[in-house]
């Protein structure tokens, strides 16, 4: 199994412009979240799922999209990115309300 | 939803010595209370967790034990090497995910 994965690794964008980083787990998981990581301010949740066509907002979910058509696959959309958007992105999955797995996260700036 | 604190921020340690980092949570119905140490550059990984029916948990050098009536966890390193160096976080439920307390940066120091 490869877990859950992620990409891009490194992504450095303008103000302005849109992307999606993807996050996919071969695990089976019917949870799966999306959380980002700041110096001193811990991992902050920002989408989560409990299966496929379900989200739900965190505690950071404004400038942020997700979908879920598939248990596999949870990617998270930056509509228009922002400097306060820069920072590291950990997806995780779970097979239940508890253990999650992370992802090795991407690494955005935004300049 | 969940308020977790923890603490110290930092923590400095000789090896040898024992380490010991505190988080409290709100949530009184809260039963789920993991552990994460995240190595730089690295992704967080679950080093222990404990659940609202028992009072503490083993394993090797670690240890976690939970106060449910004054709702606070605490996460235990005795022994300490250098390789345990790293930033450990706290964590509890938040509906079907966690919410993080903000990190204890451990330093072991040979």
């Amino acid at each position: 199994n490869a877990g859950v994965t992620q990409t891009p690794k490194f992504q450095v964008l303008k103000t302005g412009q849109s992307m999606t980083l993807q996050c996919a787990q071969d695990m089976n998981h019917e949870y799966m979240s999306w959380y980002r990581q700041d110096p001193g301010m811990g991992l902050r949740l920002i989408h989560y799922s409990v299966g496929a066509g379900i989200t739900d907002q965190g505690e950071v979910p404004n400038g942020y999209n997700v979908s879920r058509s598939t248990t596999e696959d949870f990617p998270l959309r930056l509509l228009s990115a922002a400097p306060s958007q820069t920072s590291v992105y950990f997806c995780a999955s779970s097979y239940s309300s508890d253990t999650q797995y992370f992802g090795p996260g991407t690494r955005l700036t935004v300049l | 939803g969940e308020n977790v604190e923890q603490h110290p921020s930092t923590l400095s340690v000789q090896e040898g010595d024992s380490a010991v980092i505190k988080c409290t949570y709100s949530d009184s119905a809260s039963n789920y209370f993991p552990w994460y140490k995240q190595e730089l550059g690295k992704r967080p990984q679950l080093i222990i967790d404990i659940r609202s029916n028992v009072g503490e948990k083993k394993d090797q050098r670690i240890a976690v034990t939970l106060n449910k009536t004054a709702k606070h966890f605490s996460l235990h390193i005795t022994e300490t090497q250098p390789e345990d160096s790293a930033v450990y976080f706290c964590a509890a439920p938040r509906g079907y995910a966690l919410n993080f307390g903000k990190g204890t940066s451990l330093l072991v120091t040979p």
